[in-house]
Parts: C-alpha cells; structure tokens; sequence
C-alpha cells in the first residue's frame, strides 16, 4: 500500500522557473527521502533526511521535513528540461529495517 | 561494479507461463529489495534480504512468487503461471542507506 500521497499530481512549470512538491505520510519515520525517475527507467536517490532534521540541501535540491504534519517538500530551483521526470518521496518507518513505503509521486514537466 | 543490475530488461510472456528475473547487487551491499511498480503508481515493497535471508515478504506477494539470495550474492524472483495482474516494473535494489535502484525488468503478461 501507498504511504501516502503527493502533491500535486501533476506539474508543468517553464525551464528556469522553481518547483515544488509536497508529501504527506501516515507513521512515526526514521527517514524520508526523495527519488527521481524518469520514464520507464529505474529510480534514482535524490536527498535523504532524517527525522531528526528540519531542512537539507543538495545542489539546486532543498527538502524540507516537518514530523509534526507528517509532510515534506521538495524544491526545485532554475529547473532545466533535463529535471522533467517524476518524483517520489518514499519513507521508512520507525523500528523497520530500511524498508521503504513510496507516495503516488509527482509527474513533473519542464517547459523549455 | 557500478551499480545495481537486472535482467532481462524487458520481458514478454504468455499468461500461465513461468518467468524468472535476475538482479546482481551492489557487491558490498547486504540488503537487497525487490519492488513492484505498475503504471501511475509509485513502487510497493515485495520482499527484503539481508544477506542469504528473506526477512521479510509483503502479503503482495502470493504463492506463484518466490525469491532467492543464494549465498547472498545476486537474487532471483520466479512467478510461476503468470496472470495479466502481474504486468508491473519489477525494481531491485541494495543498500546500506539510500538504496541503489536497478532499471527494473518490465514484465507483460498476454
């Protein structure tokens, strides 16, 4: 089953604009983290926050992690059409072991 | 080794028939997932090793599915007398912490 869902669907910005996409999951989470996948491809590790942690940053990535909305963010800046792609926020429970639950993902479409 | 390899890449196969799918891990990886993606969706957890053990398998995973980890190495994951349902991107990955993903094996069942 689903973790939970992201936010929105679907996105269509123009190349250089910033995009951002959300996550809501349901359990207690030792980590979130965020996959790139482009179509019919396998998925790439993006960023990993813990739940310790409130922001992080990789390049042009910024996650946010709010535990007490159960919700994250992730921020895309001067997006390029090679970010076309669909993004998946993905969580592993407390006392598992690494075993992640994937959201619904976003499709996102960068407009040259 | 540069990553997490499956194969096949794509497979095509009669409804009732037998496949099997292979995915060699990151060498030094001890864990290794296997995942199921179908359309619009994103993966859902099929089963998890750690080293040669199958710790855990997901209820999504009925009696037509095995898999394997012989001596904790490559895996295997057979579906015996496939049905329709089971077209899905089949995922591999190993980990420690921030898994690596293979590209997946695209089963479609006829």
């Amino acid at each position: 089953s689903q973790q939970g869902e992201e936010d929105p669907q679907a996105l269509s910005i123009q190349e250089g604009e910033n995009a951002t996409m959300n996550c809501s999951y349901k359990t207690s989470i030792n980590n979130l983290q965020w996959y790139r996948q482009n179509s019919g491809r396998g998925l790439v590790h993006l960023i990993l926050i813990r739940s310790n942690e409130r922001e992080k940053h990789s390049g042009r990535l910024r996650v946010t992690l709010d535990t007490s909305k159960k919700s994250s963010s992730l921020l895309i800046t001067a997006s390029r059409a090679a970010d076309t792609a669909s993004y998946f926020c993905a969580t592993d429970e407390y006392g598992t072991y690494e075993k992640l639950t994937f959201g619904t993902g976003t499709r996102l479409t960068i407009i040259p | 080794d540069t990553g997490v390899s499956q194969n096949p890449r794509h497979k095509i196969t009669k409804r009732g028939q037998n496949v099997t799918f292979r995915c060699d891990p990151i060498s030094e990886h001890n864990r290794l997932y296997w995942y199921r993606q179908t359309l619009g969706q994103g993966p859902e957890f099929l089963t998890y090793f750690q080293n040669e053990a199958q710790l855990e398998k997901s209820r999504l995973l009925s009696d037509r599915f095995s898999a394997e980890r012989p001596k904790g190495s490559f895996s295997t994951l057979e579906i015996q007398r496939t049905e329709q349902g089971d077209s899905a991107m089949y995922l591999c990955a190993s980990s420690p912490l921030g898994y690596t993903f293979g590209s997946g094996t695209r089963l479609t069942v006829v």
